[in-house]
């Protein structure tokens, strides 16, 4: 089954410390989506990007929040400096480049920052 | 502030029972979607409306978008226990490079056997 995959599925930090959480899309898929859900708030996007560029990162914090894409290997969300408040579970989507649509989603991780 | 506004947001109900919950709109979007979300999991794609007034069914699911394209509907006859989980709206981001999902909050829904 050739679904998304992200690792890991859990993941504790302590305050200060830094997160690299790892997609790797469906089959086929160029396009990735990261998305981050809070108890309070519901599914925020975060960033979207296409092999090796970041297509829109409107939702993305201006501090601390990085994604990748790479040519090679699966992409990256990297949080630095963790704070409580990140907290949370991180989803990556993939999509195709003609049904973009069509958002098909990874288990999640899990970030517990203690 | 929720550009999409999901009702209710907690539903609990025995099986065998109908149930509809809803997403509205203050403004008109291109098309909707419909998640499921199980615990500890990431949504699931149920569905996606397109035209003003369109119903589509899935299974014993009822999927409706209004006539204004503002609001929908999720209808499930007879739920069962398996029903159980989080049901998510949300509209694609309008225009150009702009892809990303816009999201309710959702309604969790319990069905007790």
């Amino acid at each position: 089954n050739a679904g998304v995959m992200q690792n890991p599925r859990h993941l504790v930090r302590r305050r200060g410390q830094e997160a690299r959480l790892r997609c790797s899309p469906m089959k086929g898929h160029s396009h990735v989506y990261w998305y981050r859900q809070l108890p309070e708030e519901g599914l925020k996007f975060m960033v979207y990007l296409q092999k090796e560029n970041i297509i829109d990162e409107s939702g993305m914090p201006k501090e601390r929040f990085s994604a990748e894409f790479p040519k090679e290997g699966p992409s990256i969300l990297r949080i630095q400096q963790v704070v409580r408040g990140d907290s949370a579970a991180y989803f990556c989507a993939s999509s195709s480049g003609h049904s973009y649509y069509e958002q098909y989603f990874g288990p999640g991780t899990r970030l517990t920052v203690t | 502030t929720q550009l999409l506004e999901q009702s209710p947001q907690f539903l609990s109900i025995q099986e065998g029972e109908n149930l509809t919950v809803y997403c509205n709109s203050s403004s008109v979007f291109s098309s909707l979607q419909w998640y499921r979300q199980e615990p500890g999991e990431g949504p699931v794609l149920l569905v996606t409306v397109v035209t003003g007034g369109e119903v589509k069914k899935l299974k014993r699911l009822t999927f409706q978008f209004g006539d204004a394209r503002k609001d929908s509907s999720l209808h499930i006859t007879a739920a069962q226990p398996g029903d159980t989980g989080l049901y998510l709206c949300a509209r694609i981001g309008r225009a150009g490079n702009n892809r990303k999902l816009i999201w309710g909050l959702g309604t969790s829904l319990a069905v007790n056997p």
